[in-house]
């Protein structure tokens, strides 16, 4: 079975600030992907980040990062320069990739508020 | 965008009845997946598709059937819906390559927020 643990209900950030979002795991799948999302107000499921776990390097897009410990089994999502707009529910996912576990599971949930 | 389409984006209706969620995956993947989230359930999933089979069950109630046609277009049938049925529901879809190198992200479609009154 996998798990997903978002030990933070909300975090609050400074607009142009970076911030950390928690995310740690459990799974015995041999090889997983690990995946945050972005969940506006409006509903929508925003794709972010994903890191494999044979990946070497930890993943970046944008301002987006993920810091990968796999020993610790964290995938923490970094936020460079936070904007207005990052305002948001963020989700930390995963789900095996090898073998019939596809399916993501989530985590409850970070909602982050950025301030002006 | 994601690629993932999802009609009808709102939906109000009456305990009792019954709905149809339709979904159009991007283009090119095989994988289709169901989700429902609520306040008090979070994002719970229901049922994936593979190119018109299903491949995983989740937590979905009997009331609730999904099916996958050939054009791979995937719908979700909710019947005798109750008020606590009331939630977003939204589709996923991916390519489902194997192997443990294969990203396989997962996009998912703007939901269809269903209102049981």
């Amino acid at each position: 079975a996998q798990k997903i643990t978002q030990t933070q209900p909300g975090m609050f950030v400074q607009e142009k600030e970076a911030v950390t979002l928690d995310c740690t795991y459990d799974t015995s799948d041999p090889s997983y992907g690990l995946f945050w999302y972005k969940q506006p107000s409006s509903g929508e499921m925003i794709f972010l980040i994903y890191q494999g776990s044979y990946d070497q390097q930890n993943a970046t897009e944008g301002r987006y990062s993920l810091n990968f410990q796999k020993a610790r089994k964290s995938a923490n999502l970094v936020i460079s320069a936070s904007q207005l707009g990052d305002s948001a529910m963020y989700f930390c996912a995963m789900r095996g990739l090898v073998g019939s576990n596809y399916k993501l599971t989530f985590g409850k949930g970070t909602l982050l508020t950025v301030n002006p | 965008d994601s690629g993932v389409t999802q009609t009808p984006k709102h939906l109000i209706t009456a305990t009792g009845q019954r709905v149809t969620l339709r979904c159009s995956p991007r283009s090119g993947d095989l994988s289709v997946y169901w989700y429902q989230q609520s306040l008090d359930q979070g994002l719970q999933f229901l049922i994936q598709y593979y190119n018109g089979e299903e491949r995983a069950k989740g937590n979905i109630l009997e009331r609730f059937s999904a099916q996958q046609f050939p054009d791979l277009h995937s719908e979700l049938n909710l019947s005798s819906l109750e008020l606590g049925d009331s939630a977003l529901y939204f589709c996923a879809s991916s390519v489902e390559g194997e192997g443990a190198f294969s990203r396989n992200t997962i996009y998912f479609g703007e939901g269809s927020w269903l209102t049981v009154v």
